[in-house]
């Protein structure tokens, strides 16, 4: 069964600093990979994809994420953050094409941004 | 707006009681799932359903229940609440069959008391 383990629970920044919010999965086969967002009291919102190709993916608000196959990661960066990016992100994978479509989510990172 | 509706936002109800919450898929969009977001579990997967027909089912509890109806709108069956049972739910579109990622409605709050 697929999983996915996002090492940190809570981080804690200044704005311009730079971000990286791990996140490894557990499948052998062809897989698709998500970031989203969660702003307080929203939905979740689509940050990036991938699914195949360049393994640097670049999402919207300067997010980016780099796929290593090797490692089975899929870290989600951006080079310096502003408050508003105060939310909770989540990592997700579902099988490739032909697989099960259900996204399996990770627990969430909760990332505040102080001003 | 994602155009993913549900409703309703906030639901407060006593254990034992049972609760439809209700999902309207973005325009277009034949793949409805739902999930349920808690503390300590996270994001868990209940069930999806495909232009009608239950595709995949998660972790839901029997005492659950969902349909997709034929204007492809989605309820949740909820009953024999239990405190445990408070958390938020959301219901996620898809155009296909979501290998390409979900659009998420704003979720409906339940809470058991």
């Amino acid at each position: 069964a697929q999983s996915v383990s996002q090492h940190n629970h809570h981080v804690i920044l200044s704005e311009a600093a730079s971000l990286e919010l791990g996140c490894n999965y557990s499948y052998g086969g062809t897989v698709n990979l998500f970031w989203y967002v969660q702003y307080p009291g929203q939905h979740l919102q689509l940050l990036l994809k991938y699914f195949s190709g360049d393994p640097l993916v670049k999402g919207i608000k300067g997010f980016e994420a780099e796929f290593i196959k090797s490692k089975f990661s899929f870290n989600l960066r951006k080079p310096s953050v502003q408050w508003s990016d105060t939310a909770e992100y989540f990592c997700a994978v579902n099988a490739g094409q032909g697989g099960s479509e259900k996204l399996v989510f990770g627990k969430g990172t909760k990332l505040t941004v102080n001003p | 707006d994602s155009g993913v509706t549900q409703t309703p936002k906030h639901l407060i109800t006593a254990t034992g009681q049972r609760v439809t919450l209700r999902c309207s898929p973005r325009s277009g969009d034949l793949s409805v799932y739902w999930y349920q977001q808690s503390l300590d579990q996270g994001l868990q997967f209940l069930i999806q359903y495909y232009n009608g027909e239950e595709r995949a089912k998660g972790n839901i509890l029997e005492r659950f229940s969902a349909q997709q109806f034929p204007d492809l709108h989605s309820e949740l069956n909820l009953s024999s609440l239990e405190l445990g049972d408070s958390a938020l739910y959301f219901c996620a579109s898809a155009r296909g069959q979501g290998v390409g990622g979900y659009t998420f409605g704003s979720g409906t709050r339940l809470t058991v008391v």
